[in-house]
């Protein structure tokens, strides 16, 4: 039972345009999400997140958007930097996390 | 945040041997995570390590399969006992902490095993 799904294993976007990236979620007790960044041979960096009462935060460039309805979250990223190029996971949080698969991100100078 | 500093970084075994895995942090905490990610696959928690007693295992995962100490708040290893190409993974370290009013982890850099 997969309870955090990143559907697109993959995305490409152009230096300077907009980045987003998306999450689904079945589980309704989650009680906050996040984004993690991961470069090769590093471990994975918080980056950003959200209460699920909230339904938008904004850190700088990096957006997290939340359709509790939809039970969908998506990342923005804007505008988009080659060094913004990693592994995005985003995970649910019940006590412990639950990570998605992971989206990589590529941003083409 | 927490440093985690993890040994080894990454190593290659032979099948049926046992490789354990270090986690240094440079504070004292009371929980430690181990993760492991398979090739293509999202982090999956192995353990919560408790200092002074014993680990707390997911579904799927036992303690004779992975077995964890914790002698003290900065400390813990993990051990793969009788390892077989299945266990080729990145095993990560990671403590709980609150950054930007949010409880999240910080993780280690992994330890990468080829498991031949």
């Amino acid at each position: 039972d997969q309870q955090v799904k990143q559907n697109s294993p993959s995305l490409s976007v152009q230096e300077g345009r907009i980045s987003i990236l998306n999450c689904d979620y079945t589980n309704s007790m989650f009680d906050y999400f996040l984004w993690y960044k991961k470069y090769p041979a590093e471990g994975p960096t918080f980056l950003i997140s959200i209460s699920s009462i909230k339904d938008k935060n904004e850190d700088g460039r990096f957006t997290v958007f939340l359709n509790k309805s939809a039970k969908h979250l998506s990342l923005h990223i804007v505008p988009s930097q080659p060094g913004d190029s990693a592994v995005y996971f985003c995970a649910g949080n019940t006590g412990k996390l639950i990570f998605g698969q992971g989206t990589t991100l590529q941003v083409k100078p | 945040s927490a440093v985690i500093s993890q040994k080894p970084s990454r190593d290659i075994c032979q099948r049926g041997t046992s490789l354990t895995i270090q986690c240094q942090v440079d504070s004292q905490v009371t929980m430690m995570f181990w993760y492991r990610q398979q090739p293509g696959q999202s982090l999956t928690l192995i353990a919560t390590a408790n200092q002074g007693s014993e680990a707390t295992y997911e579904s799927g995962f036992v303690i004779d399969k992975f077995p964890i100490s914790r002698p003290n708040l900065t400390f813990s290893t993990l051990t793969v006992s009788n390892m077989s190409p299945e266990d080729s993974s990145i095993y990560l370290c990671s403590v709980k902490e609150v950054l930007s009013g949010a409880n999240v982890l910080t993780f280690g850099a992994g330890s990468r095993l080829t498991v031949l």
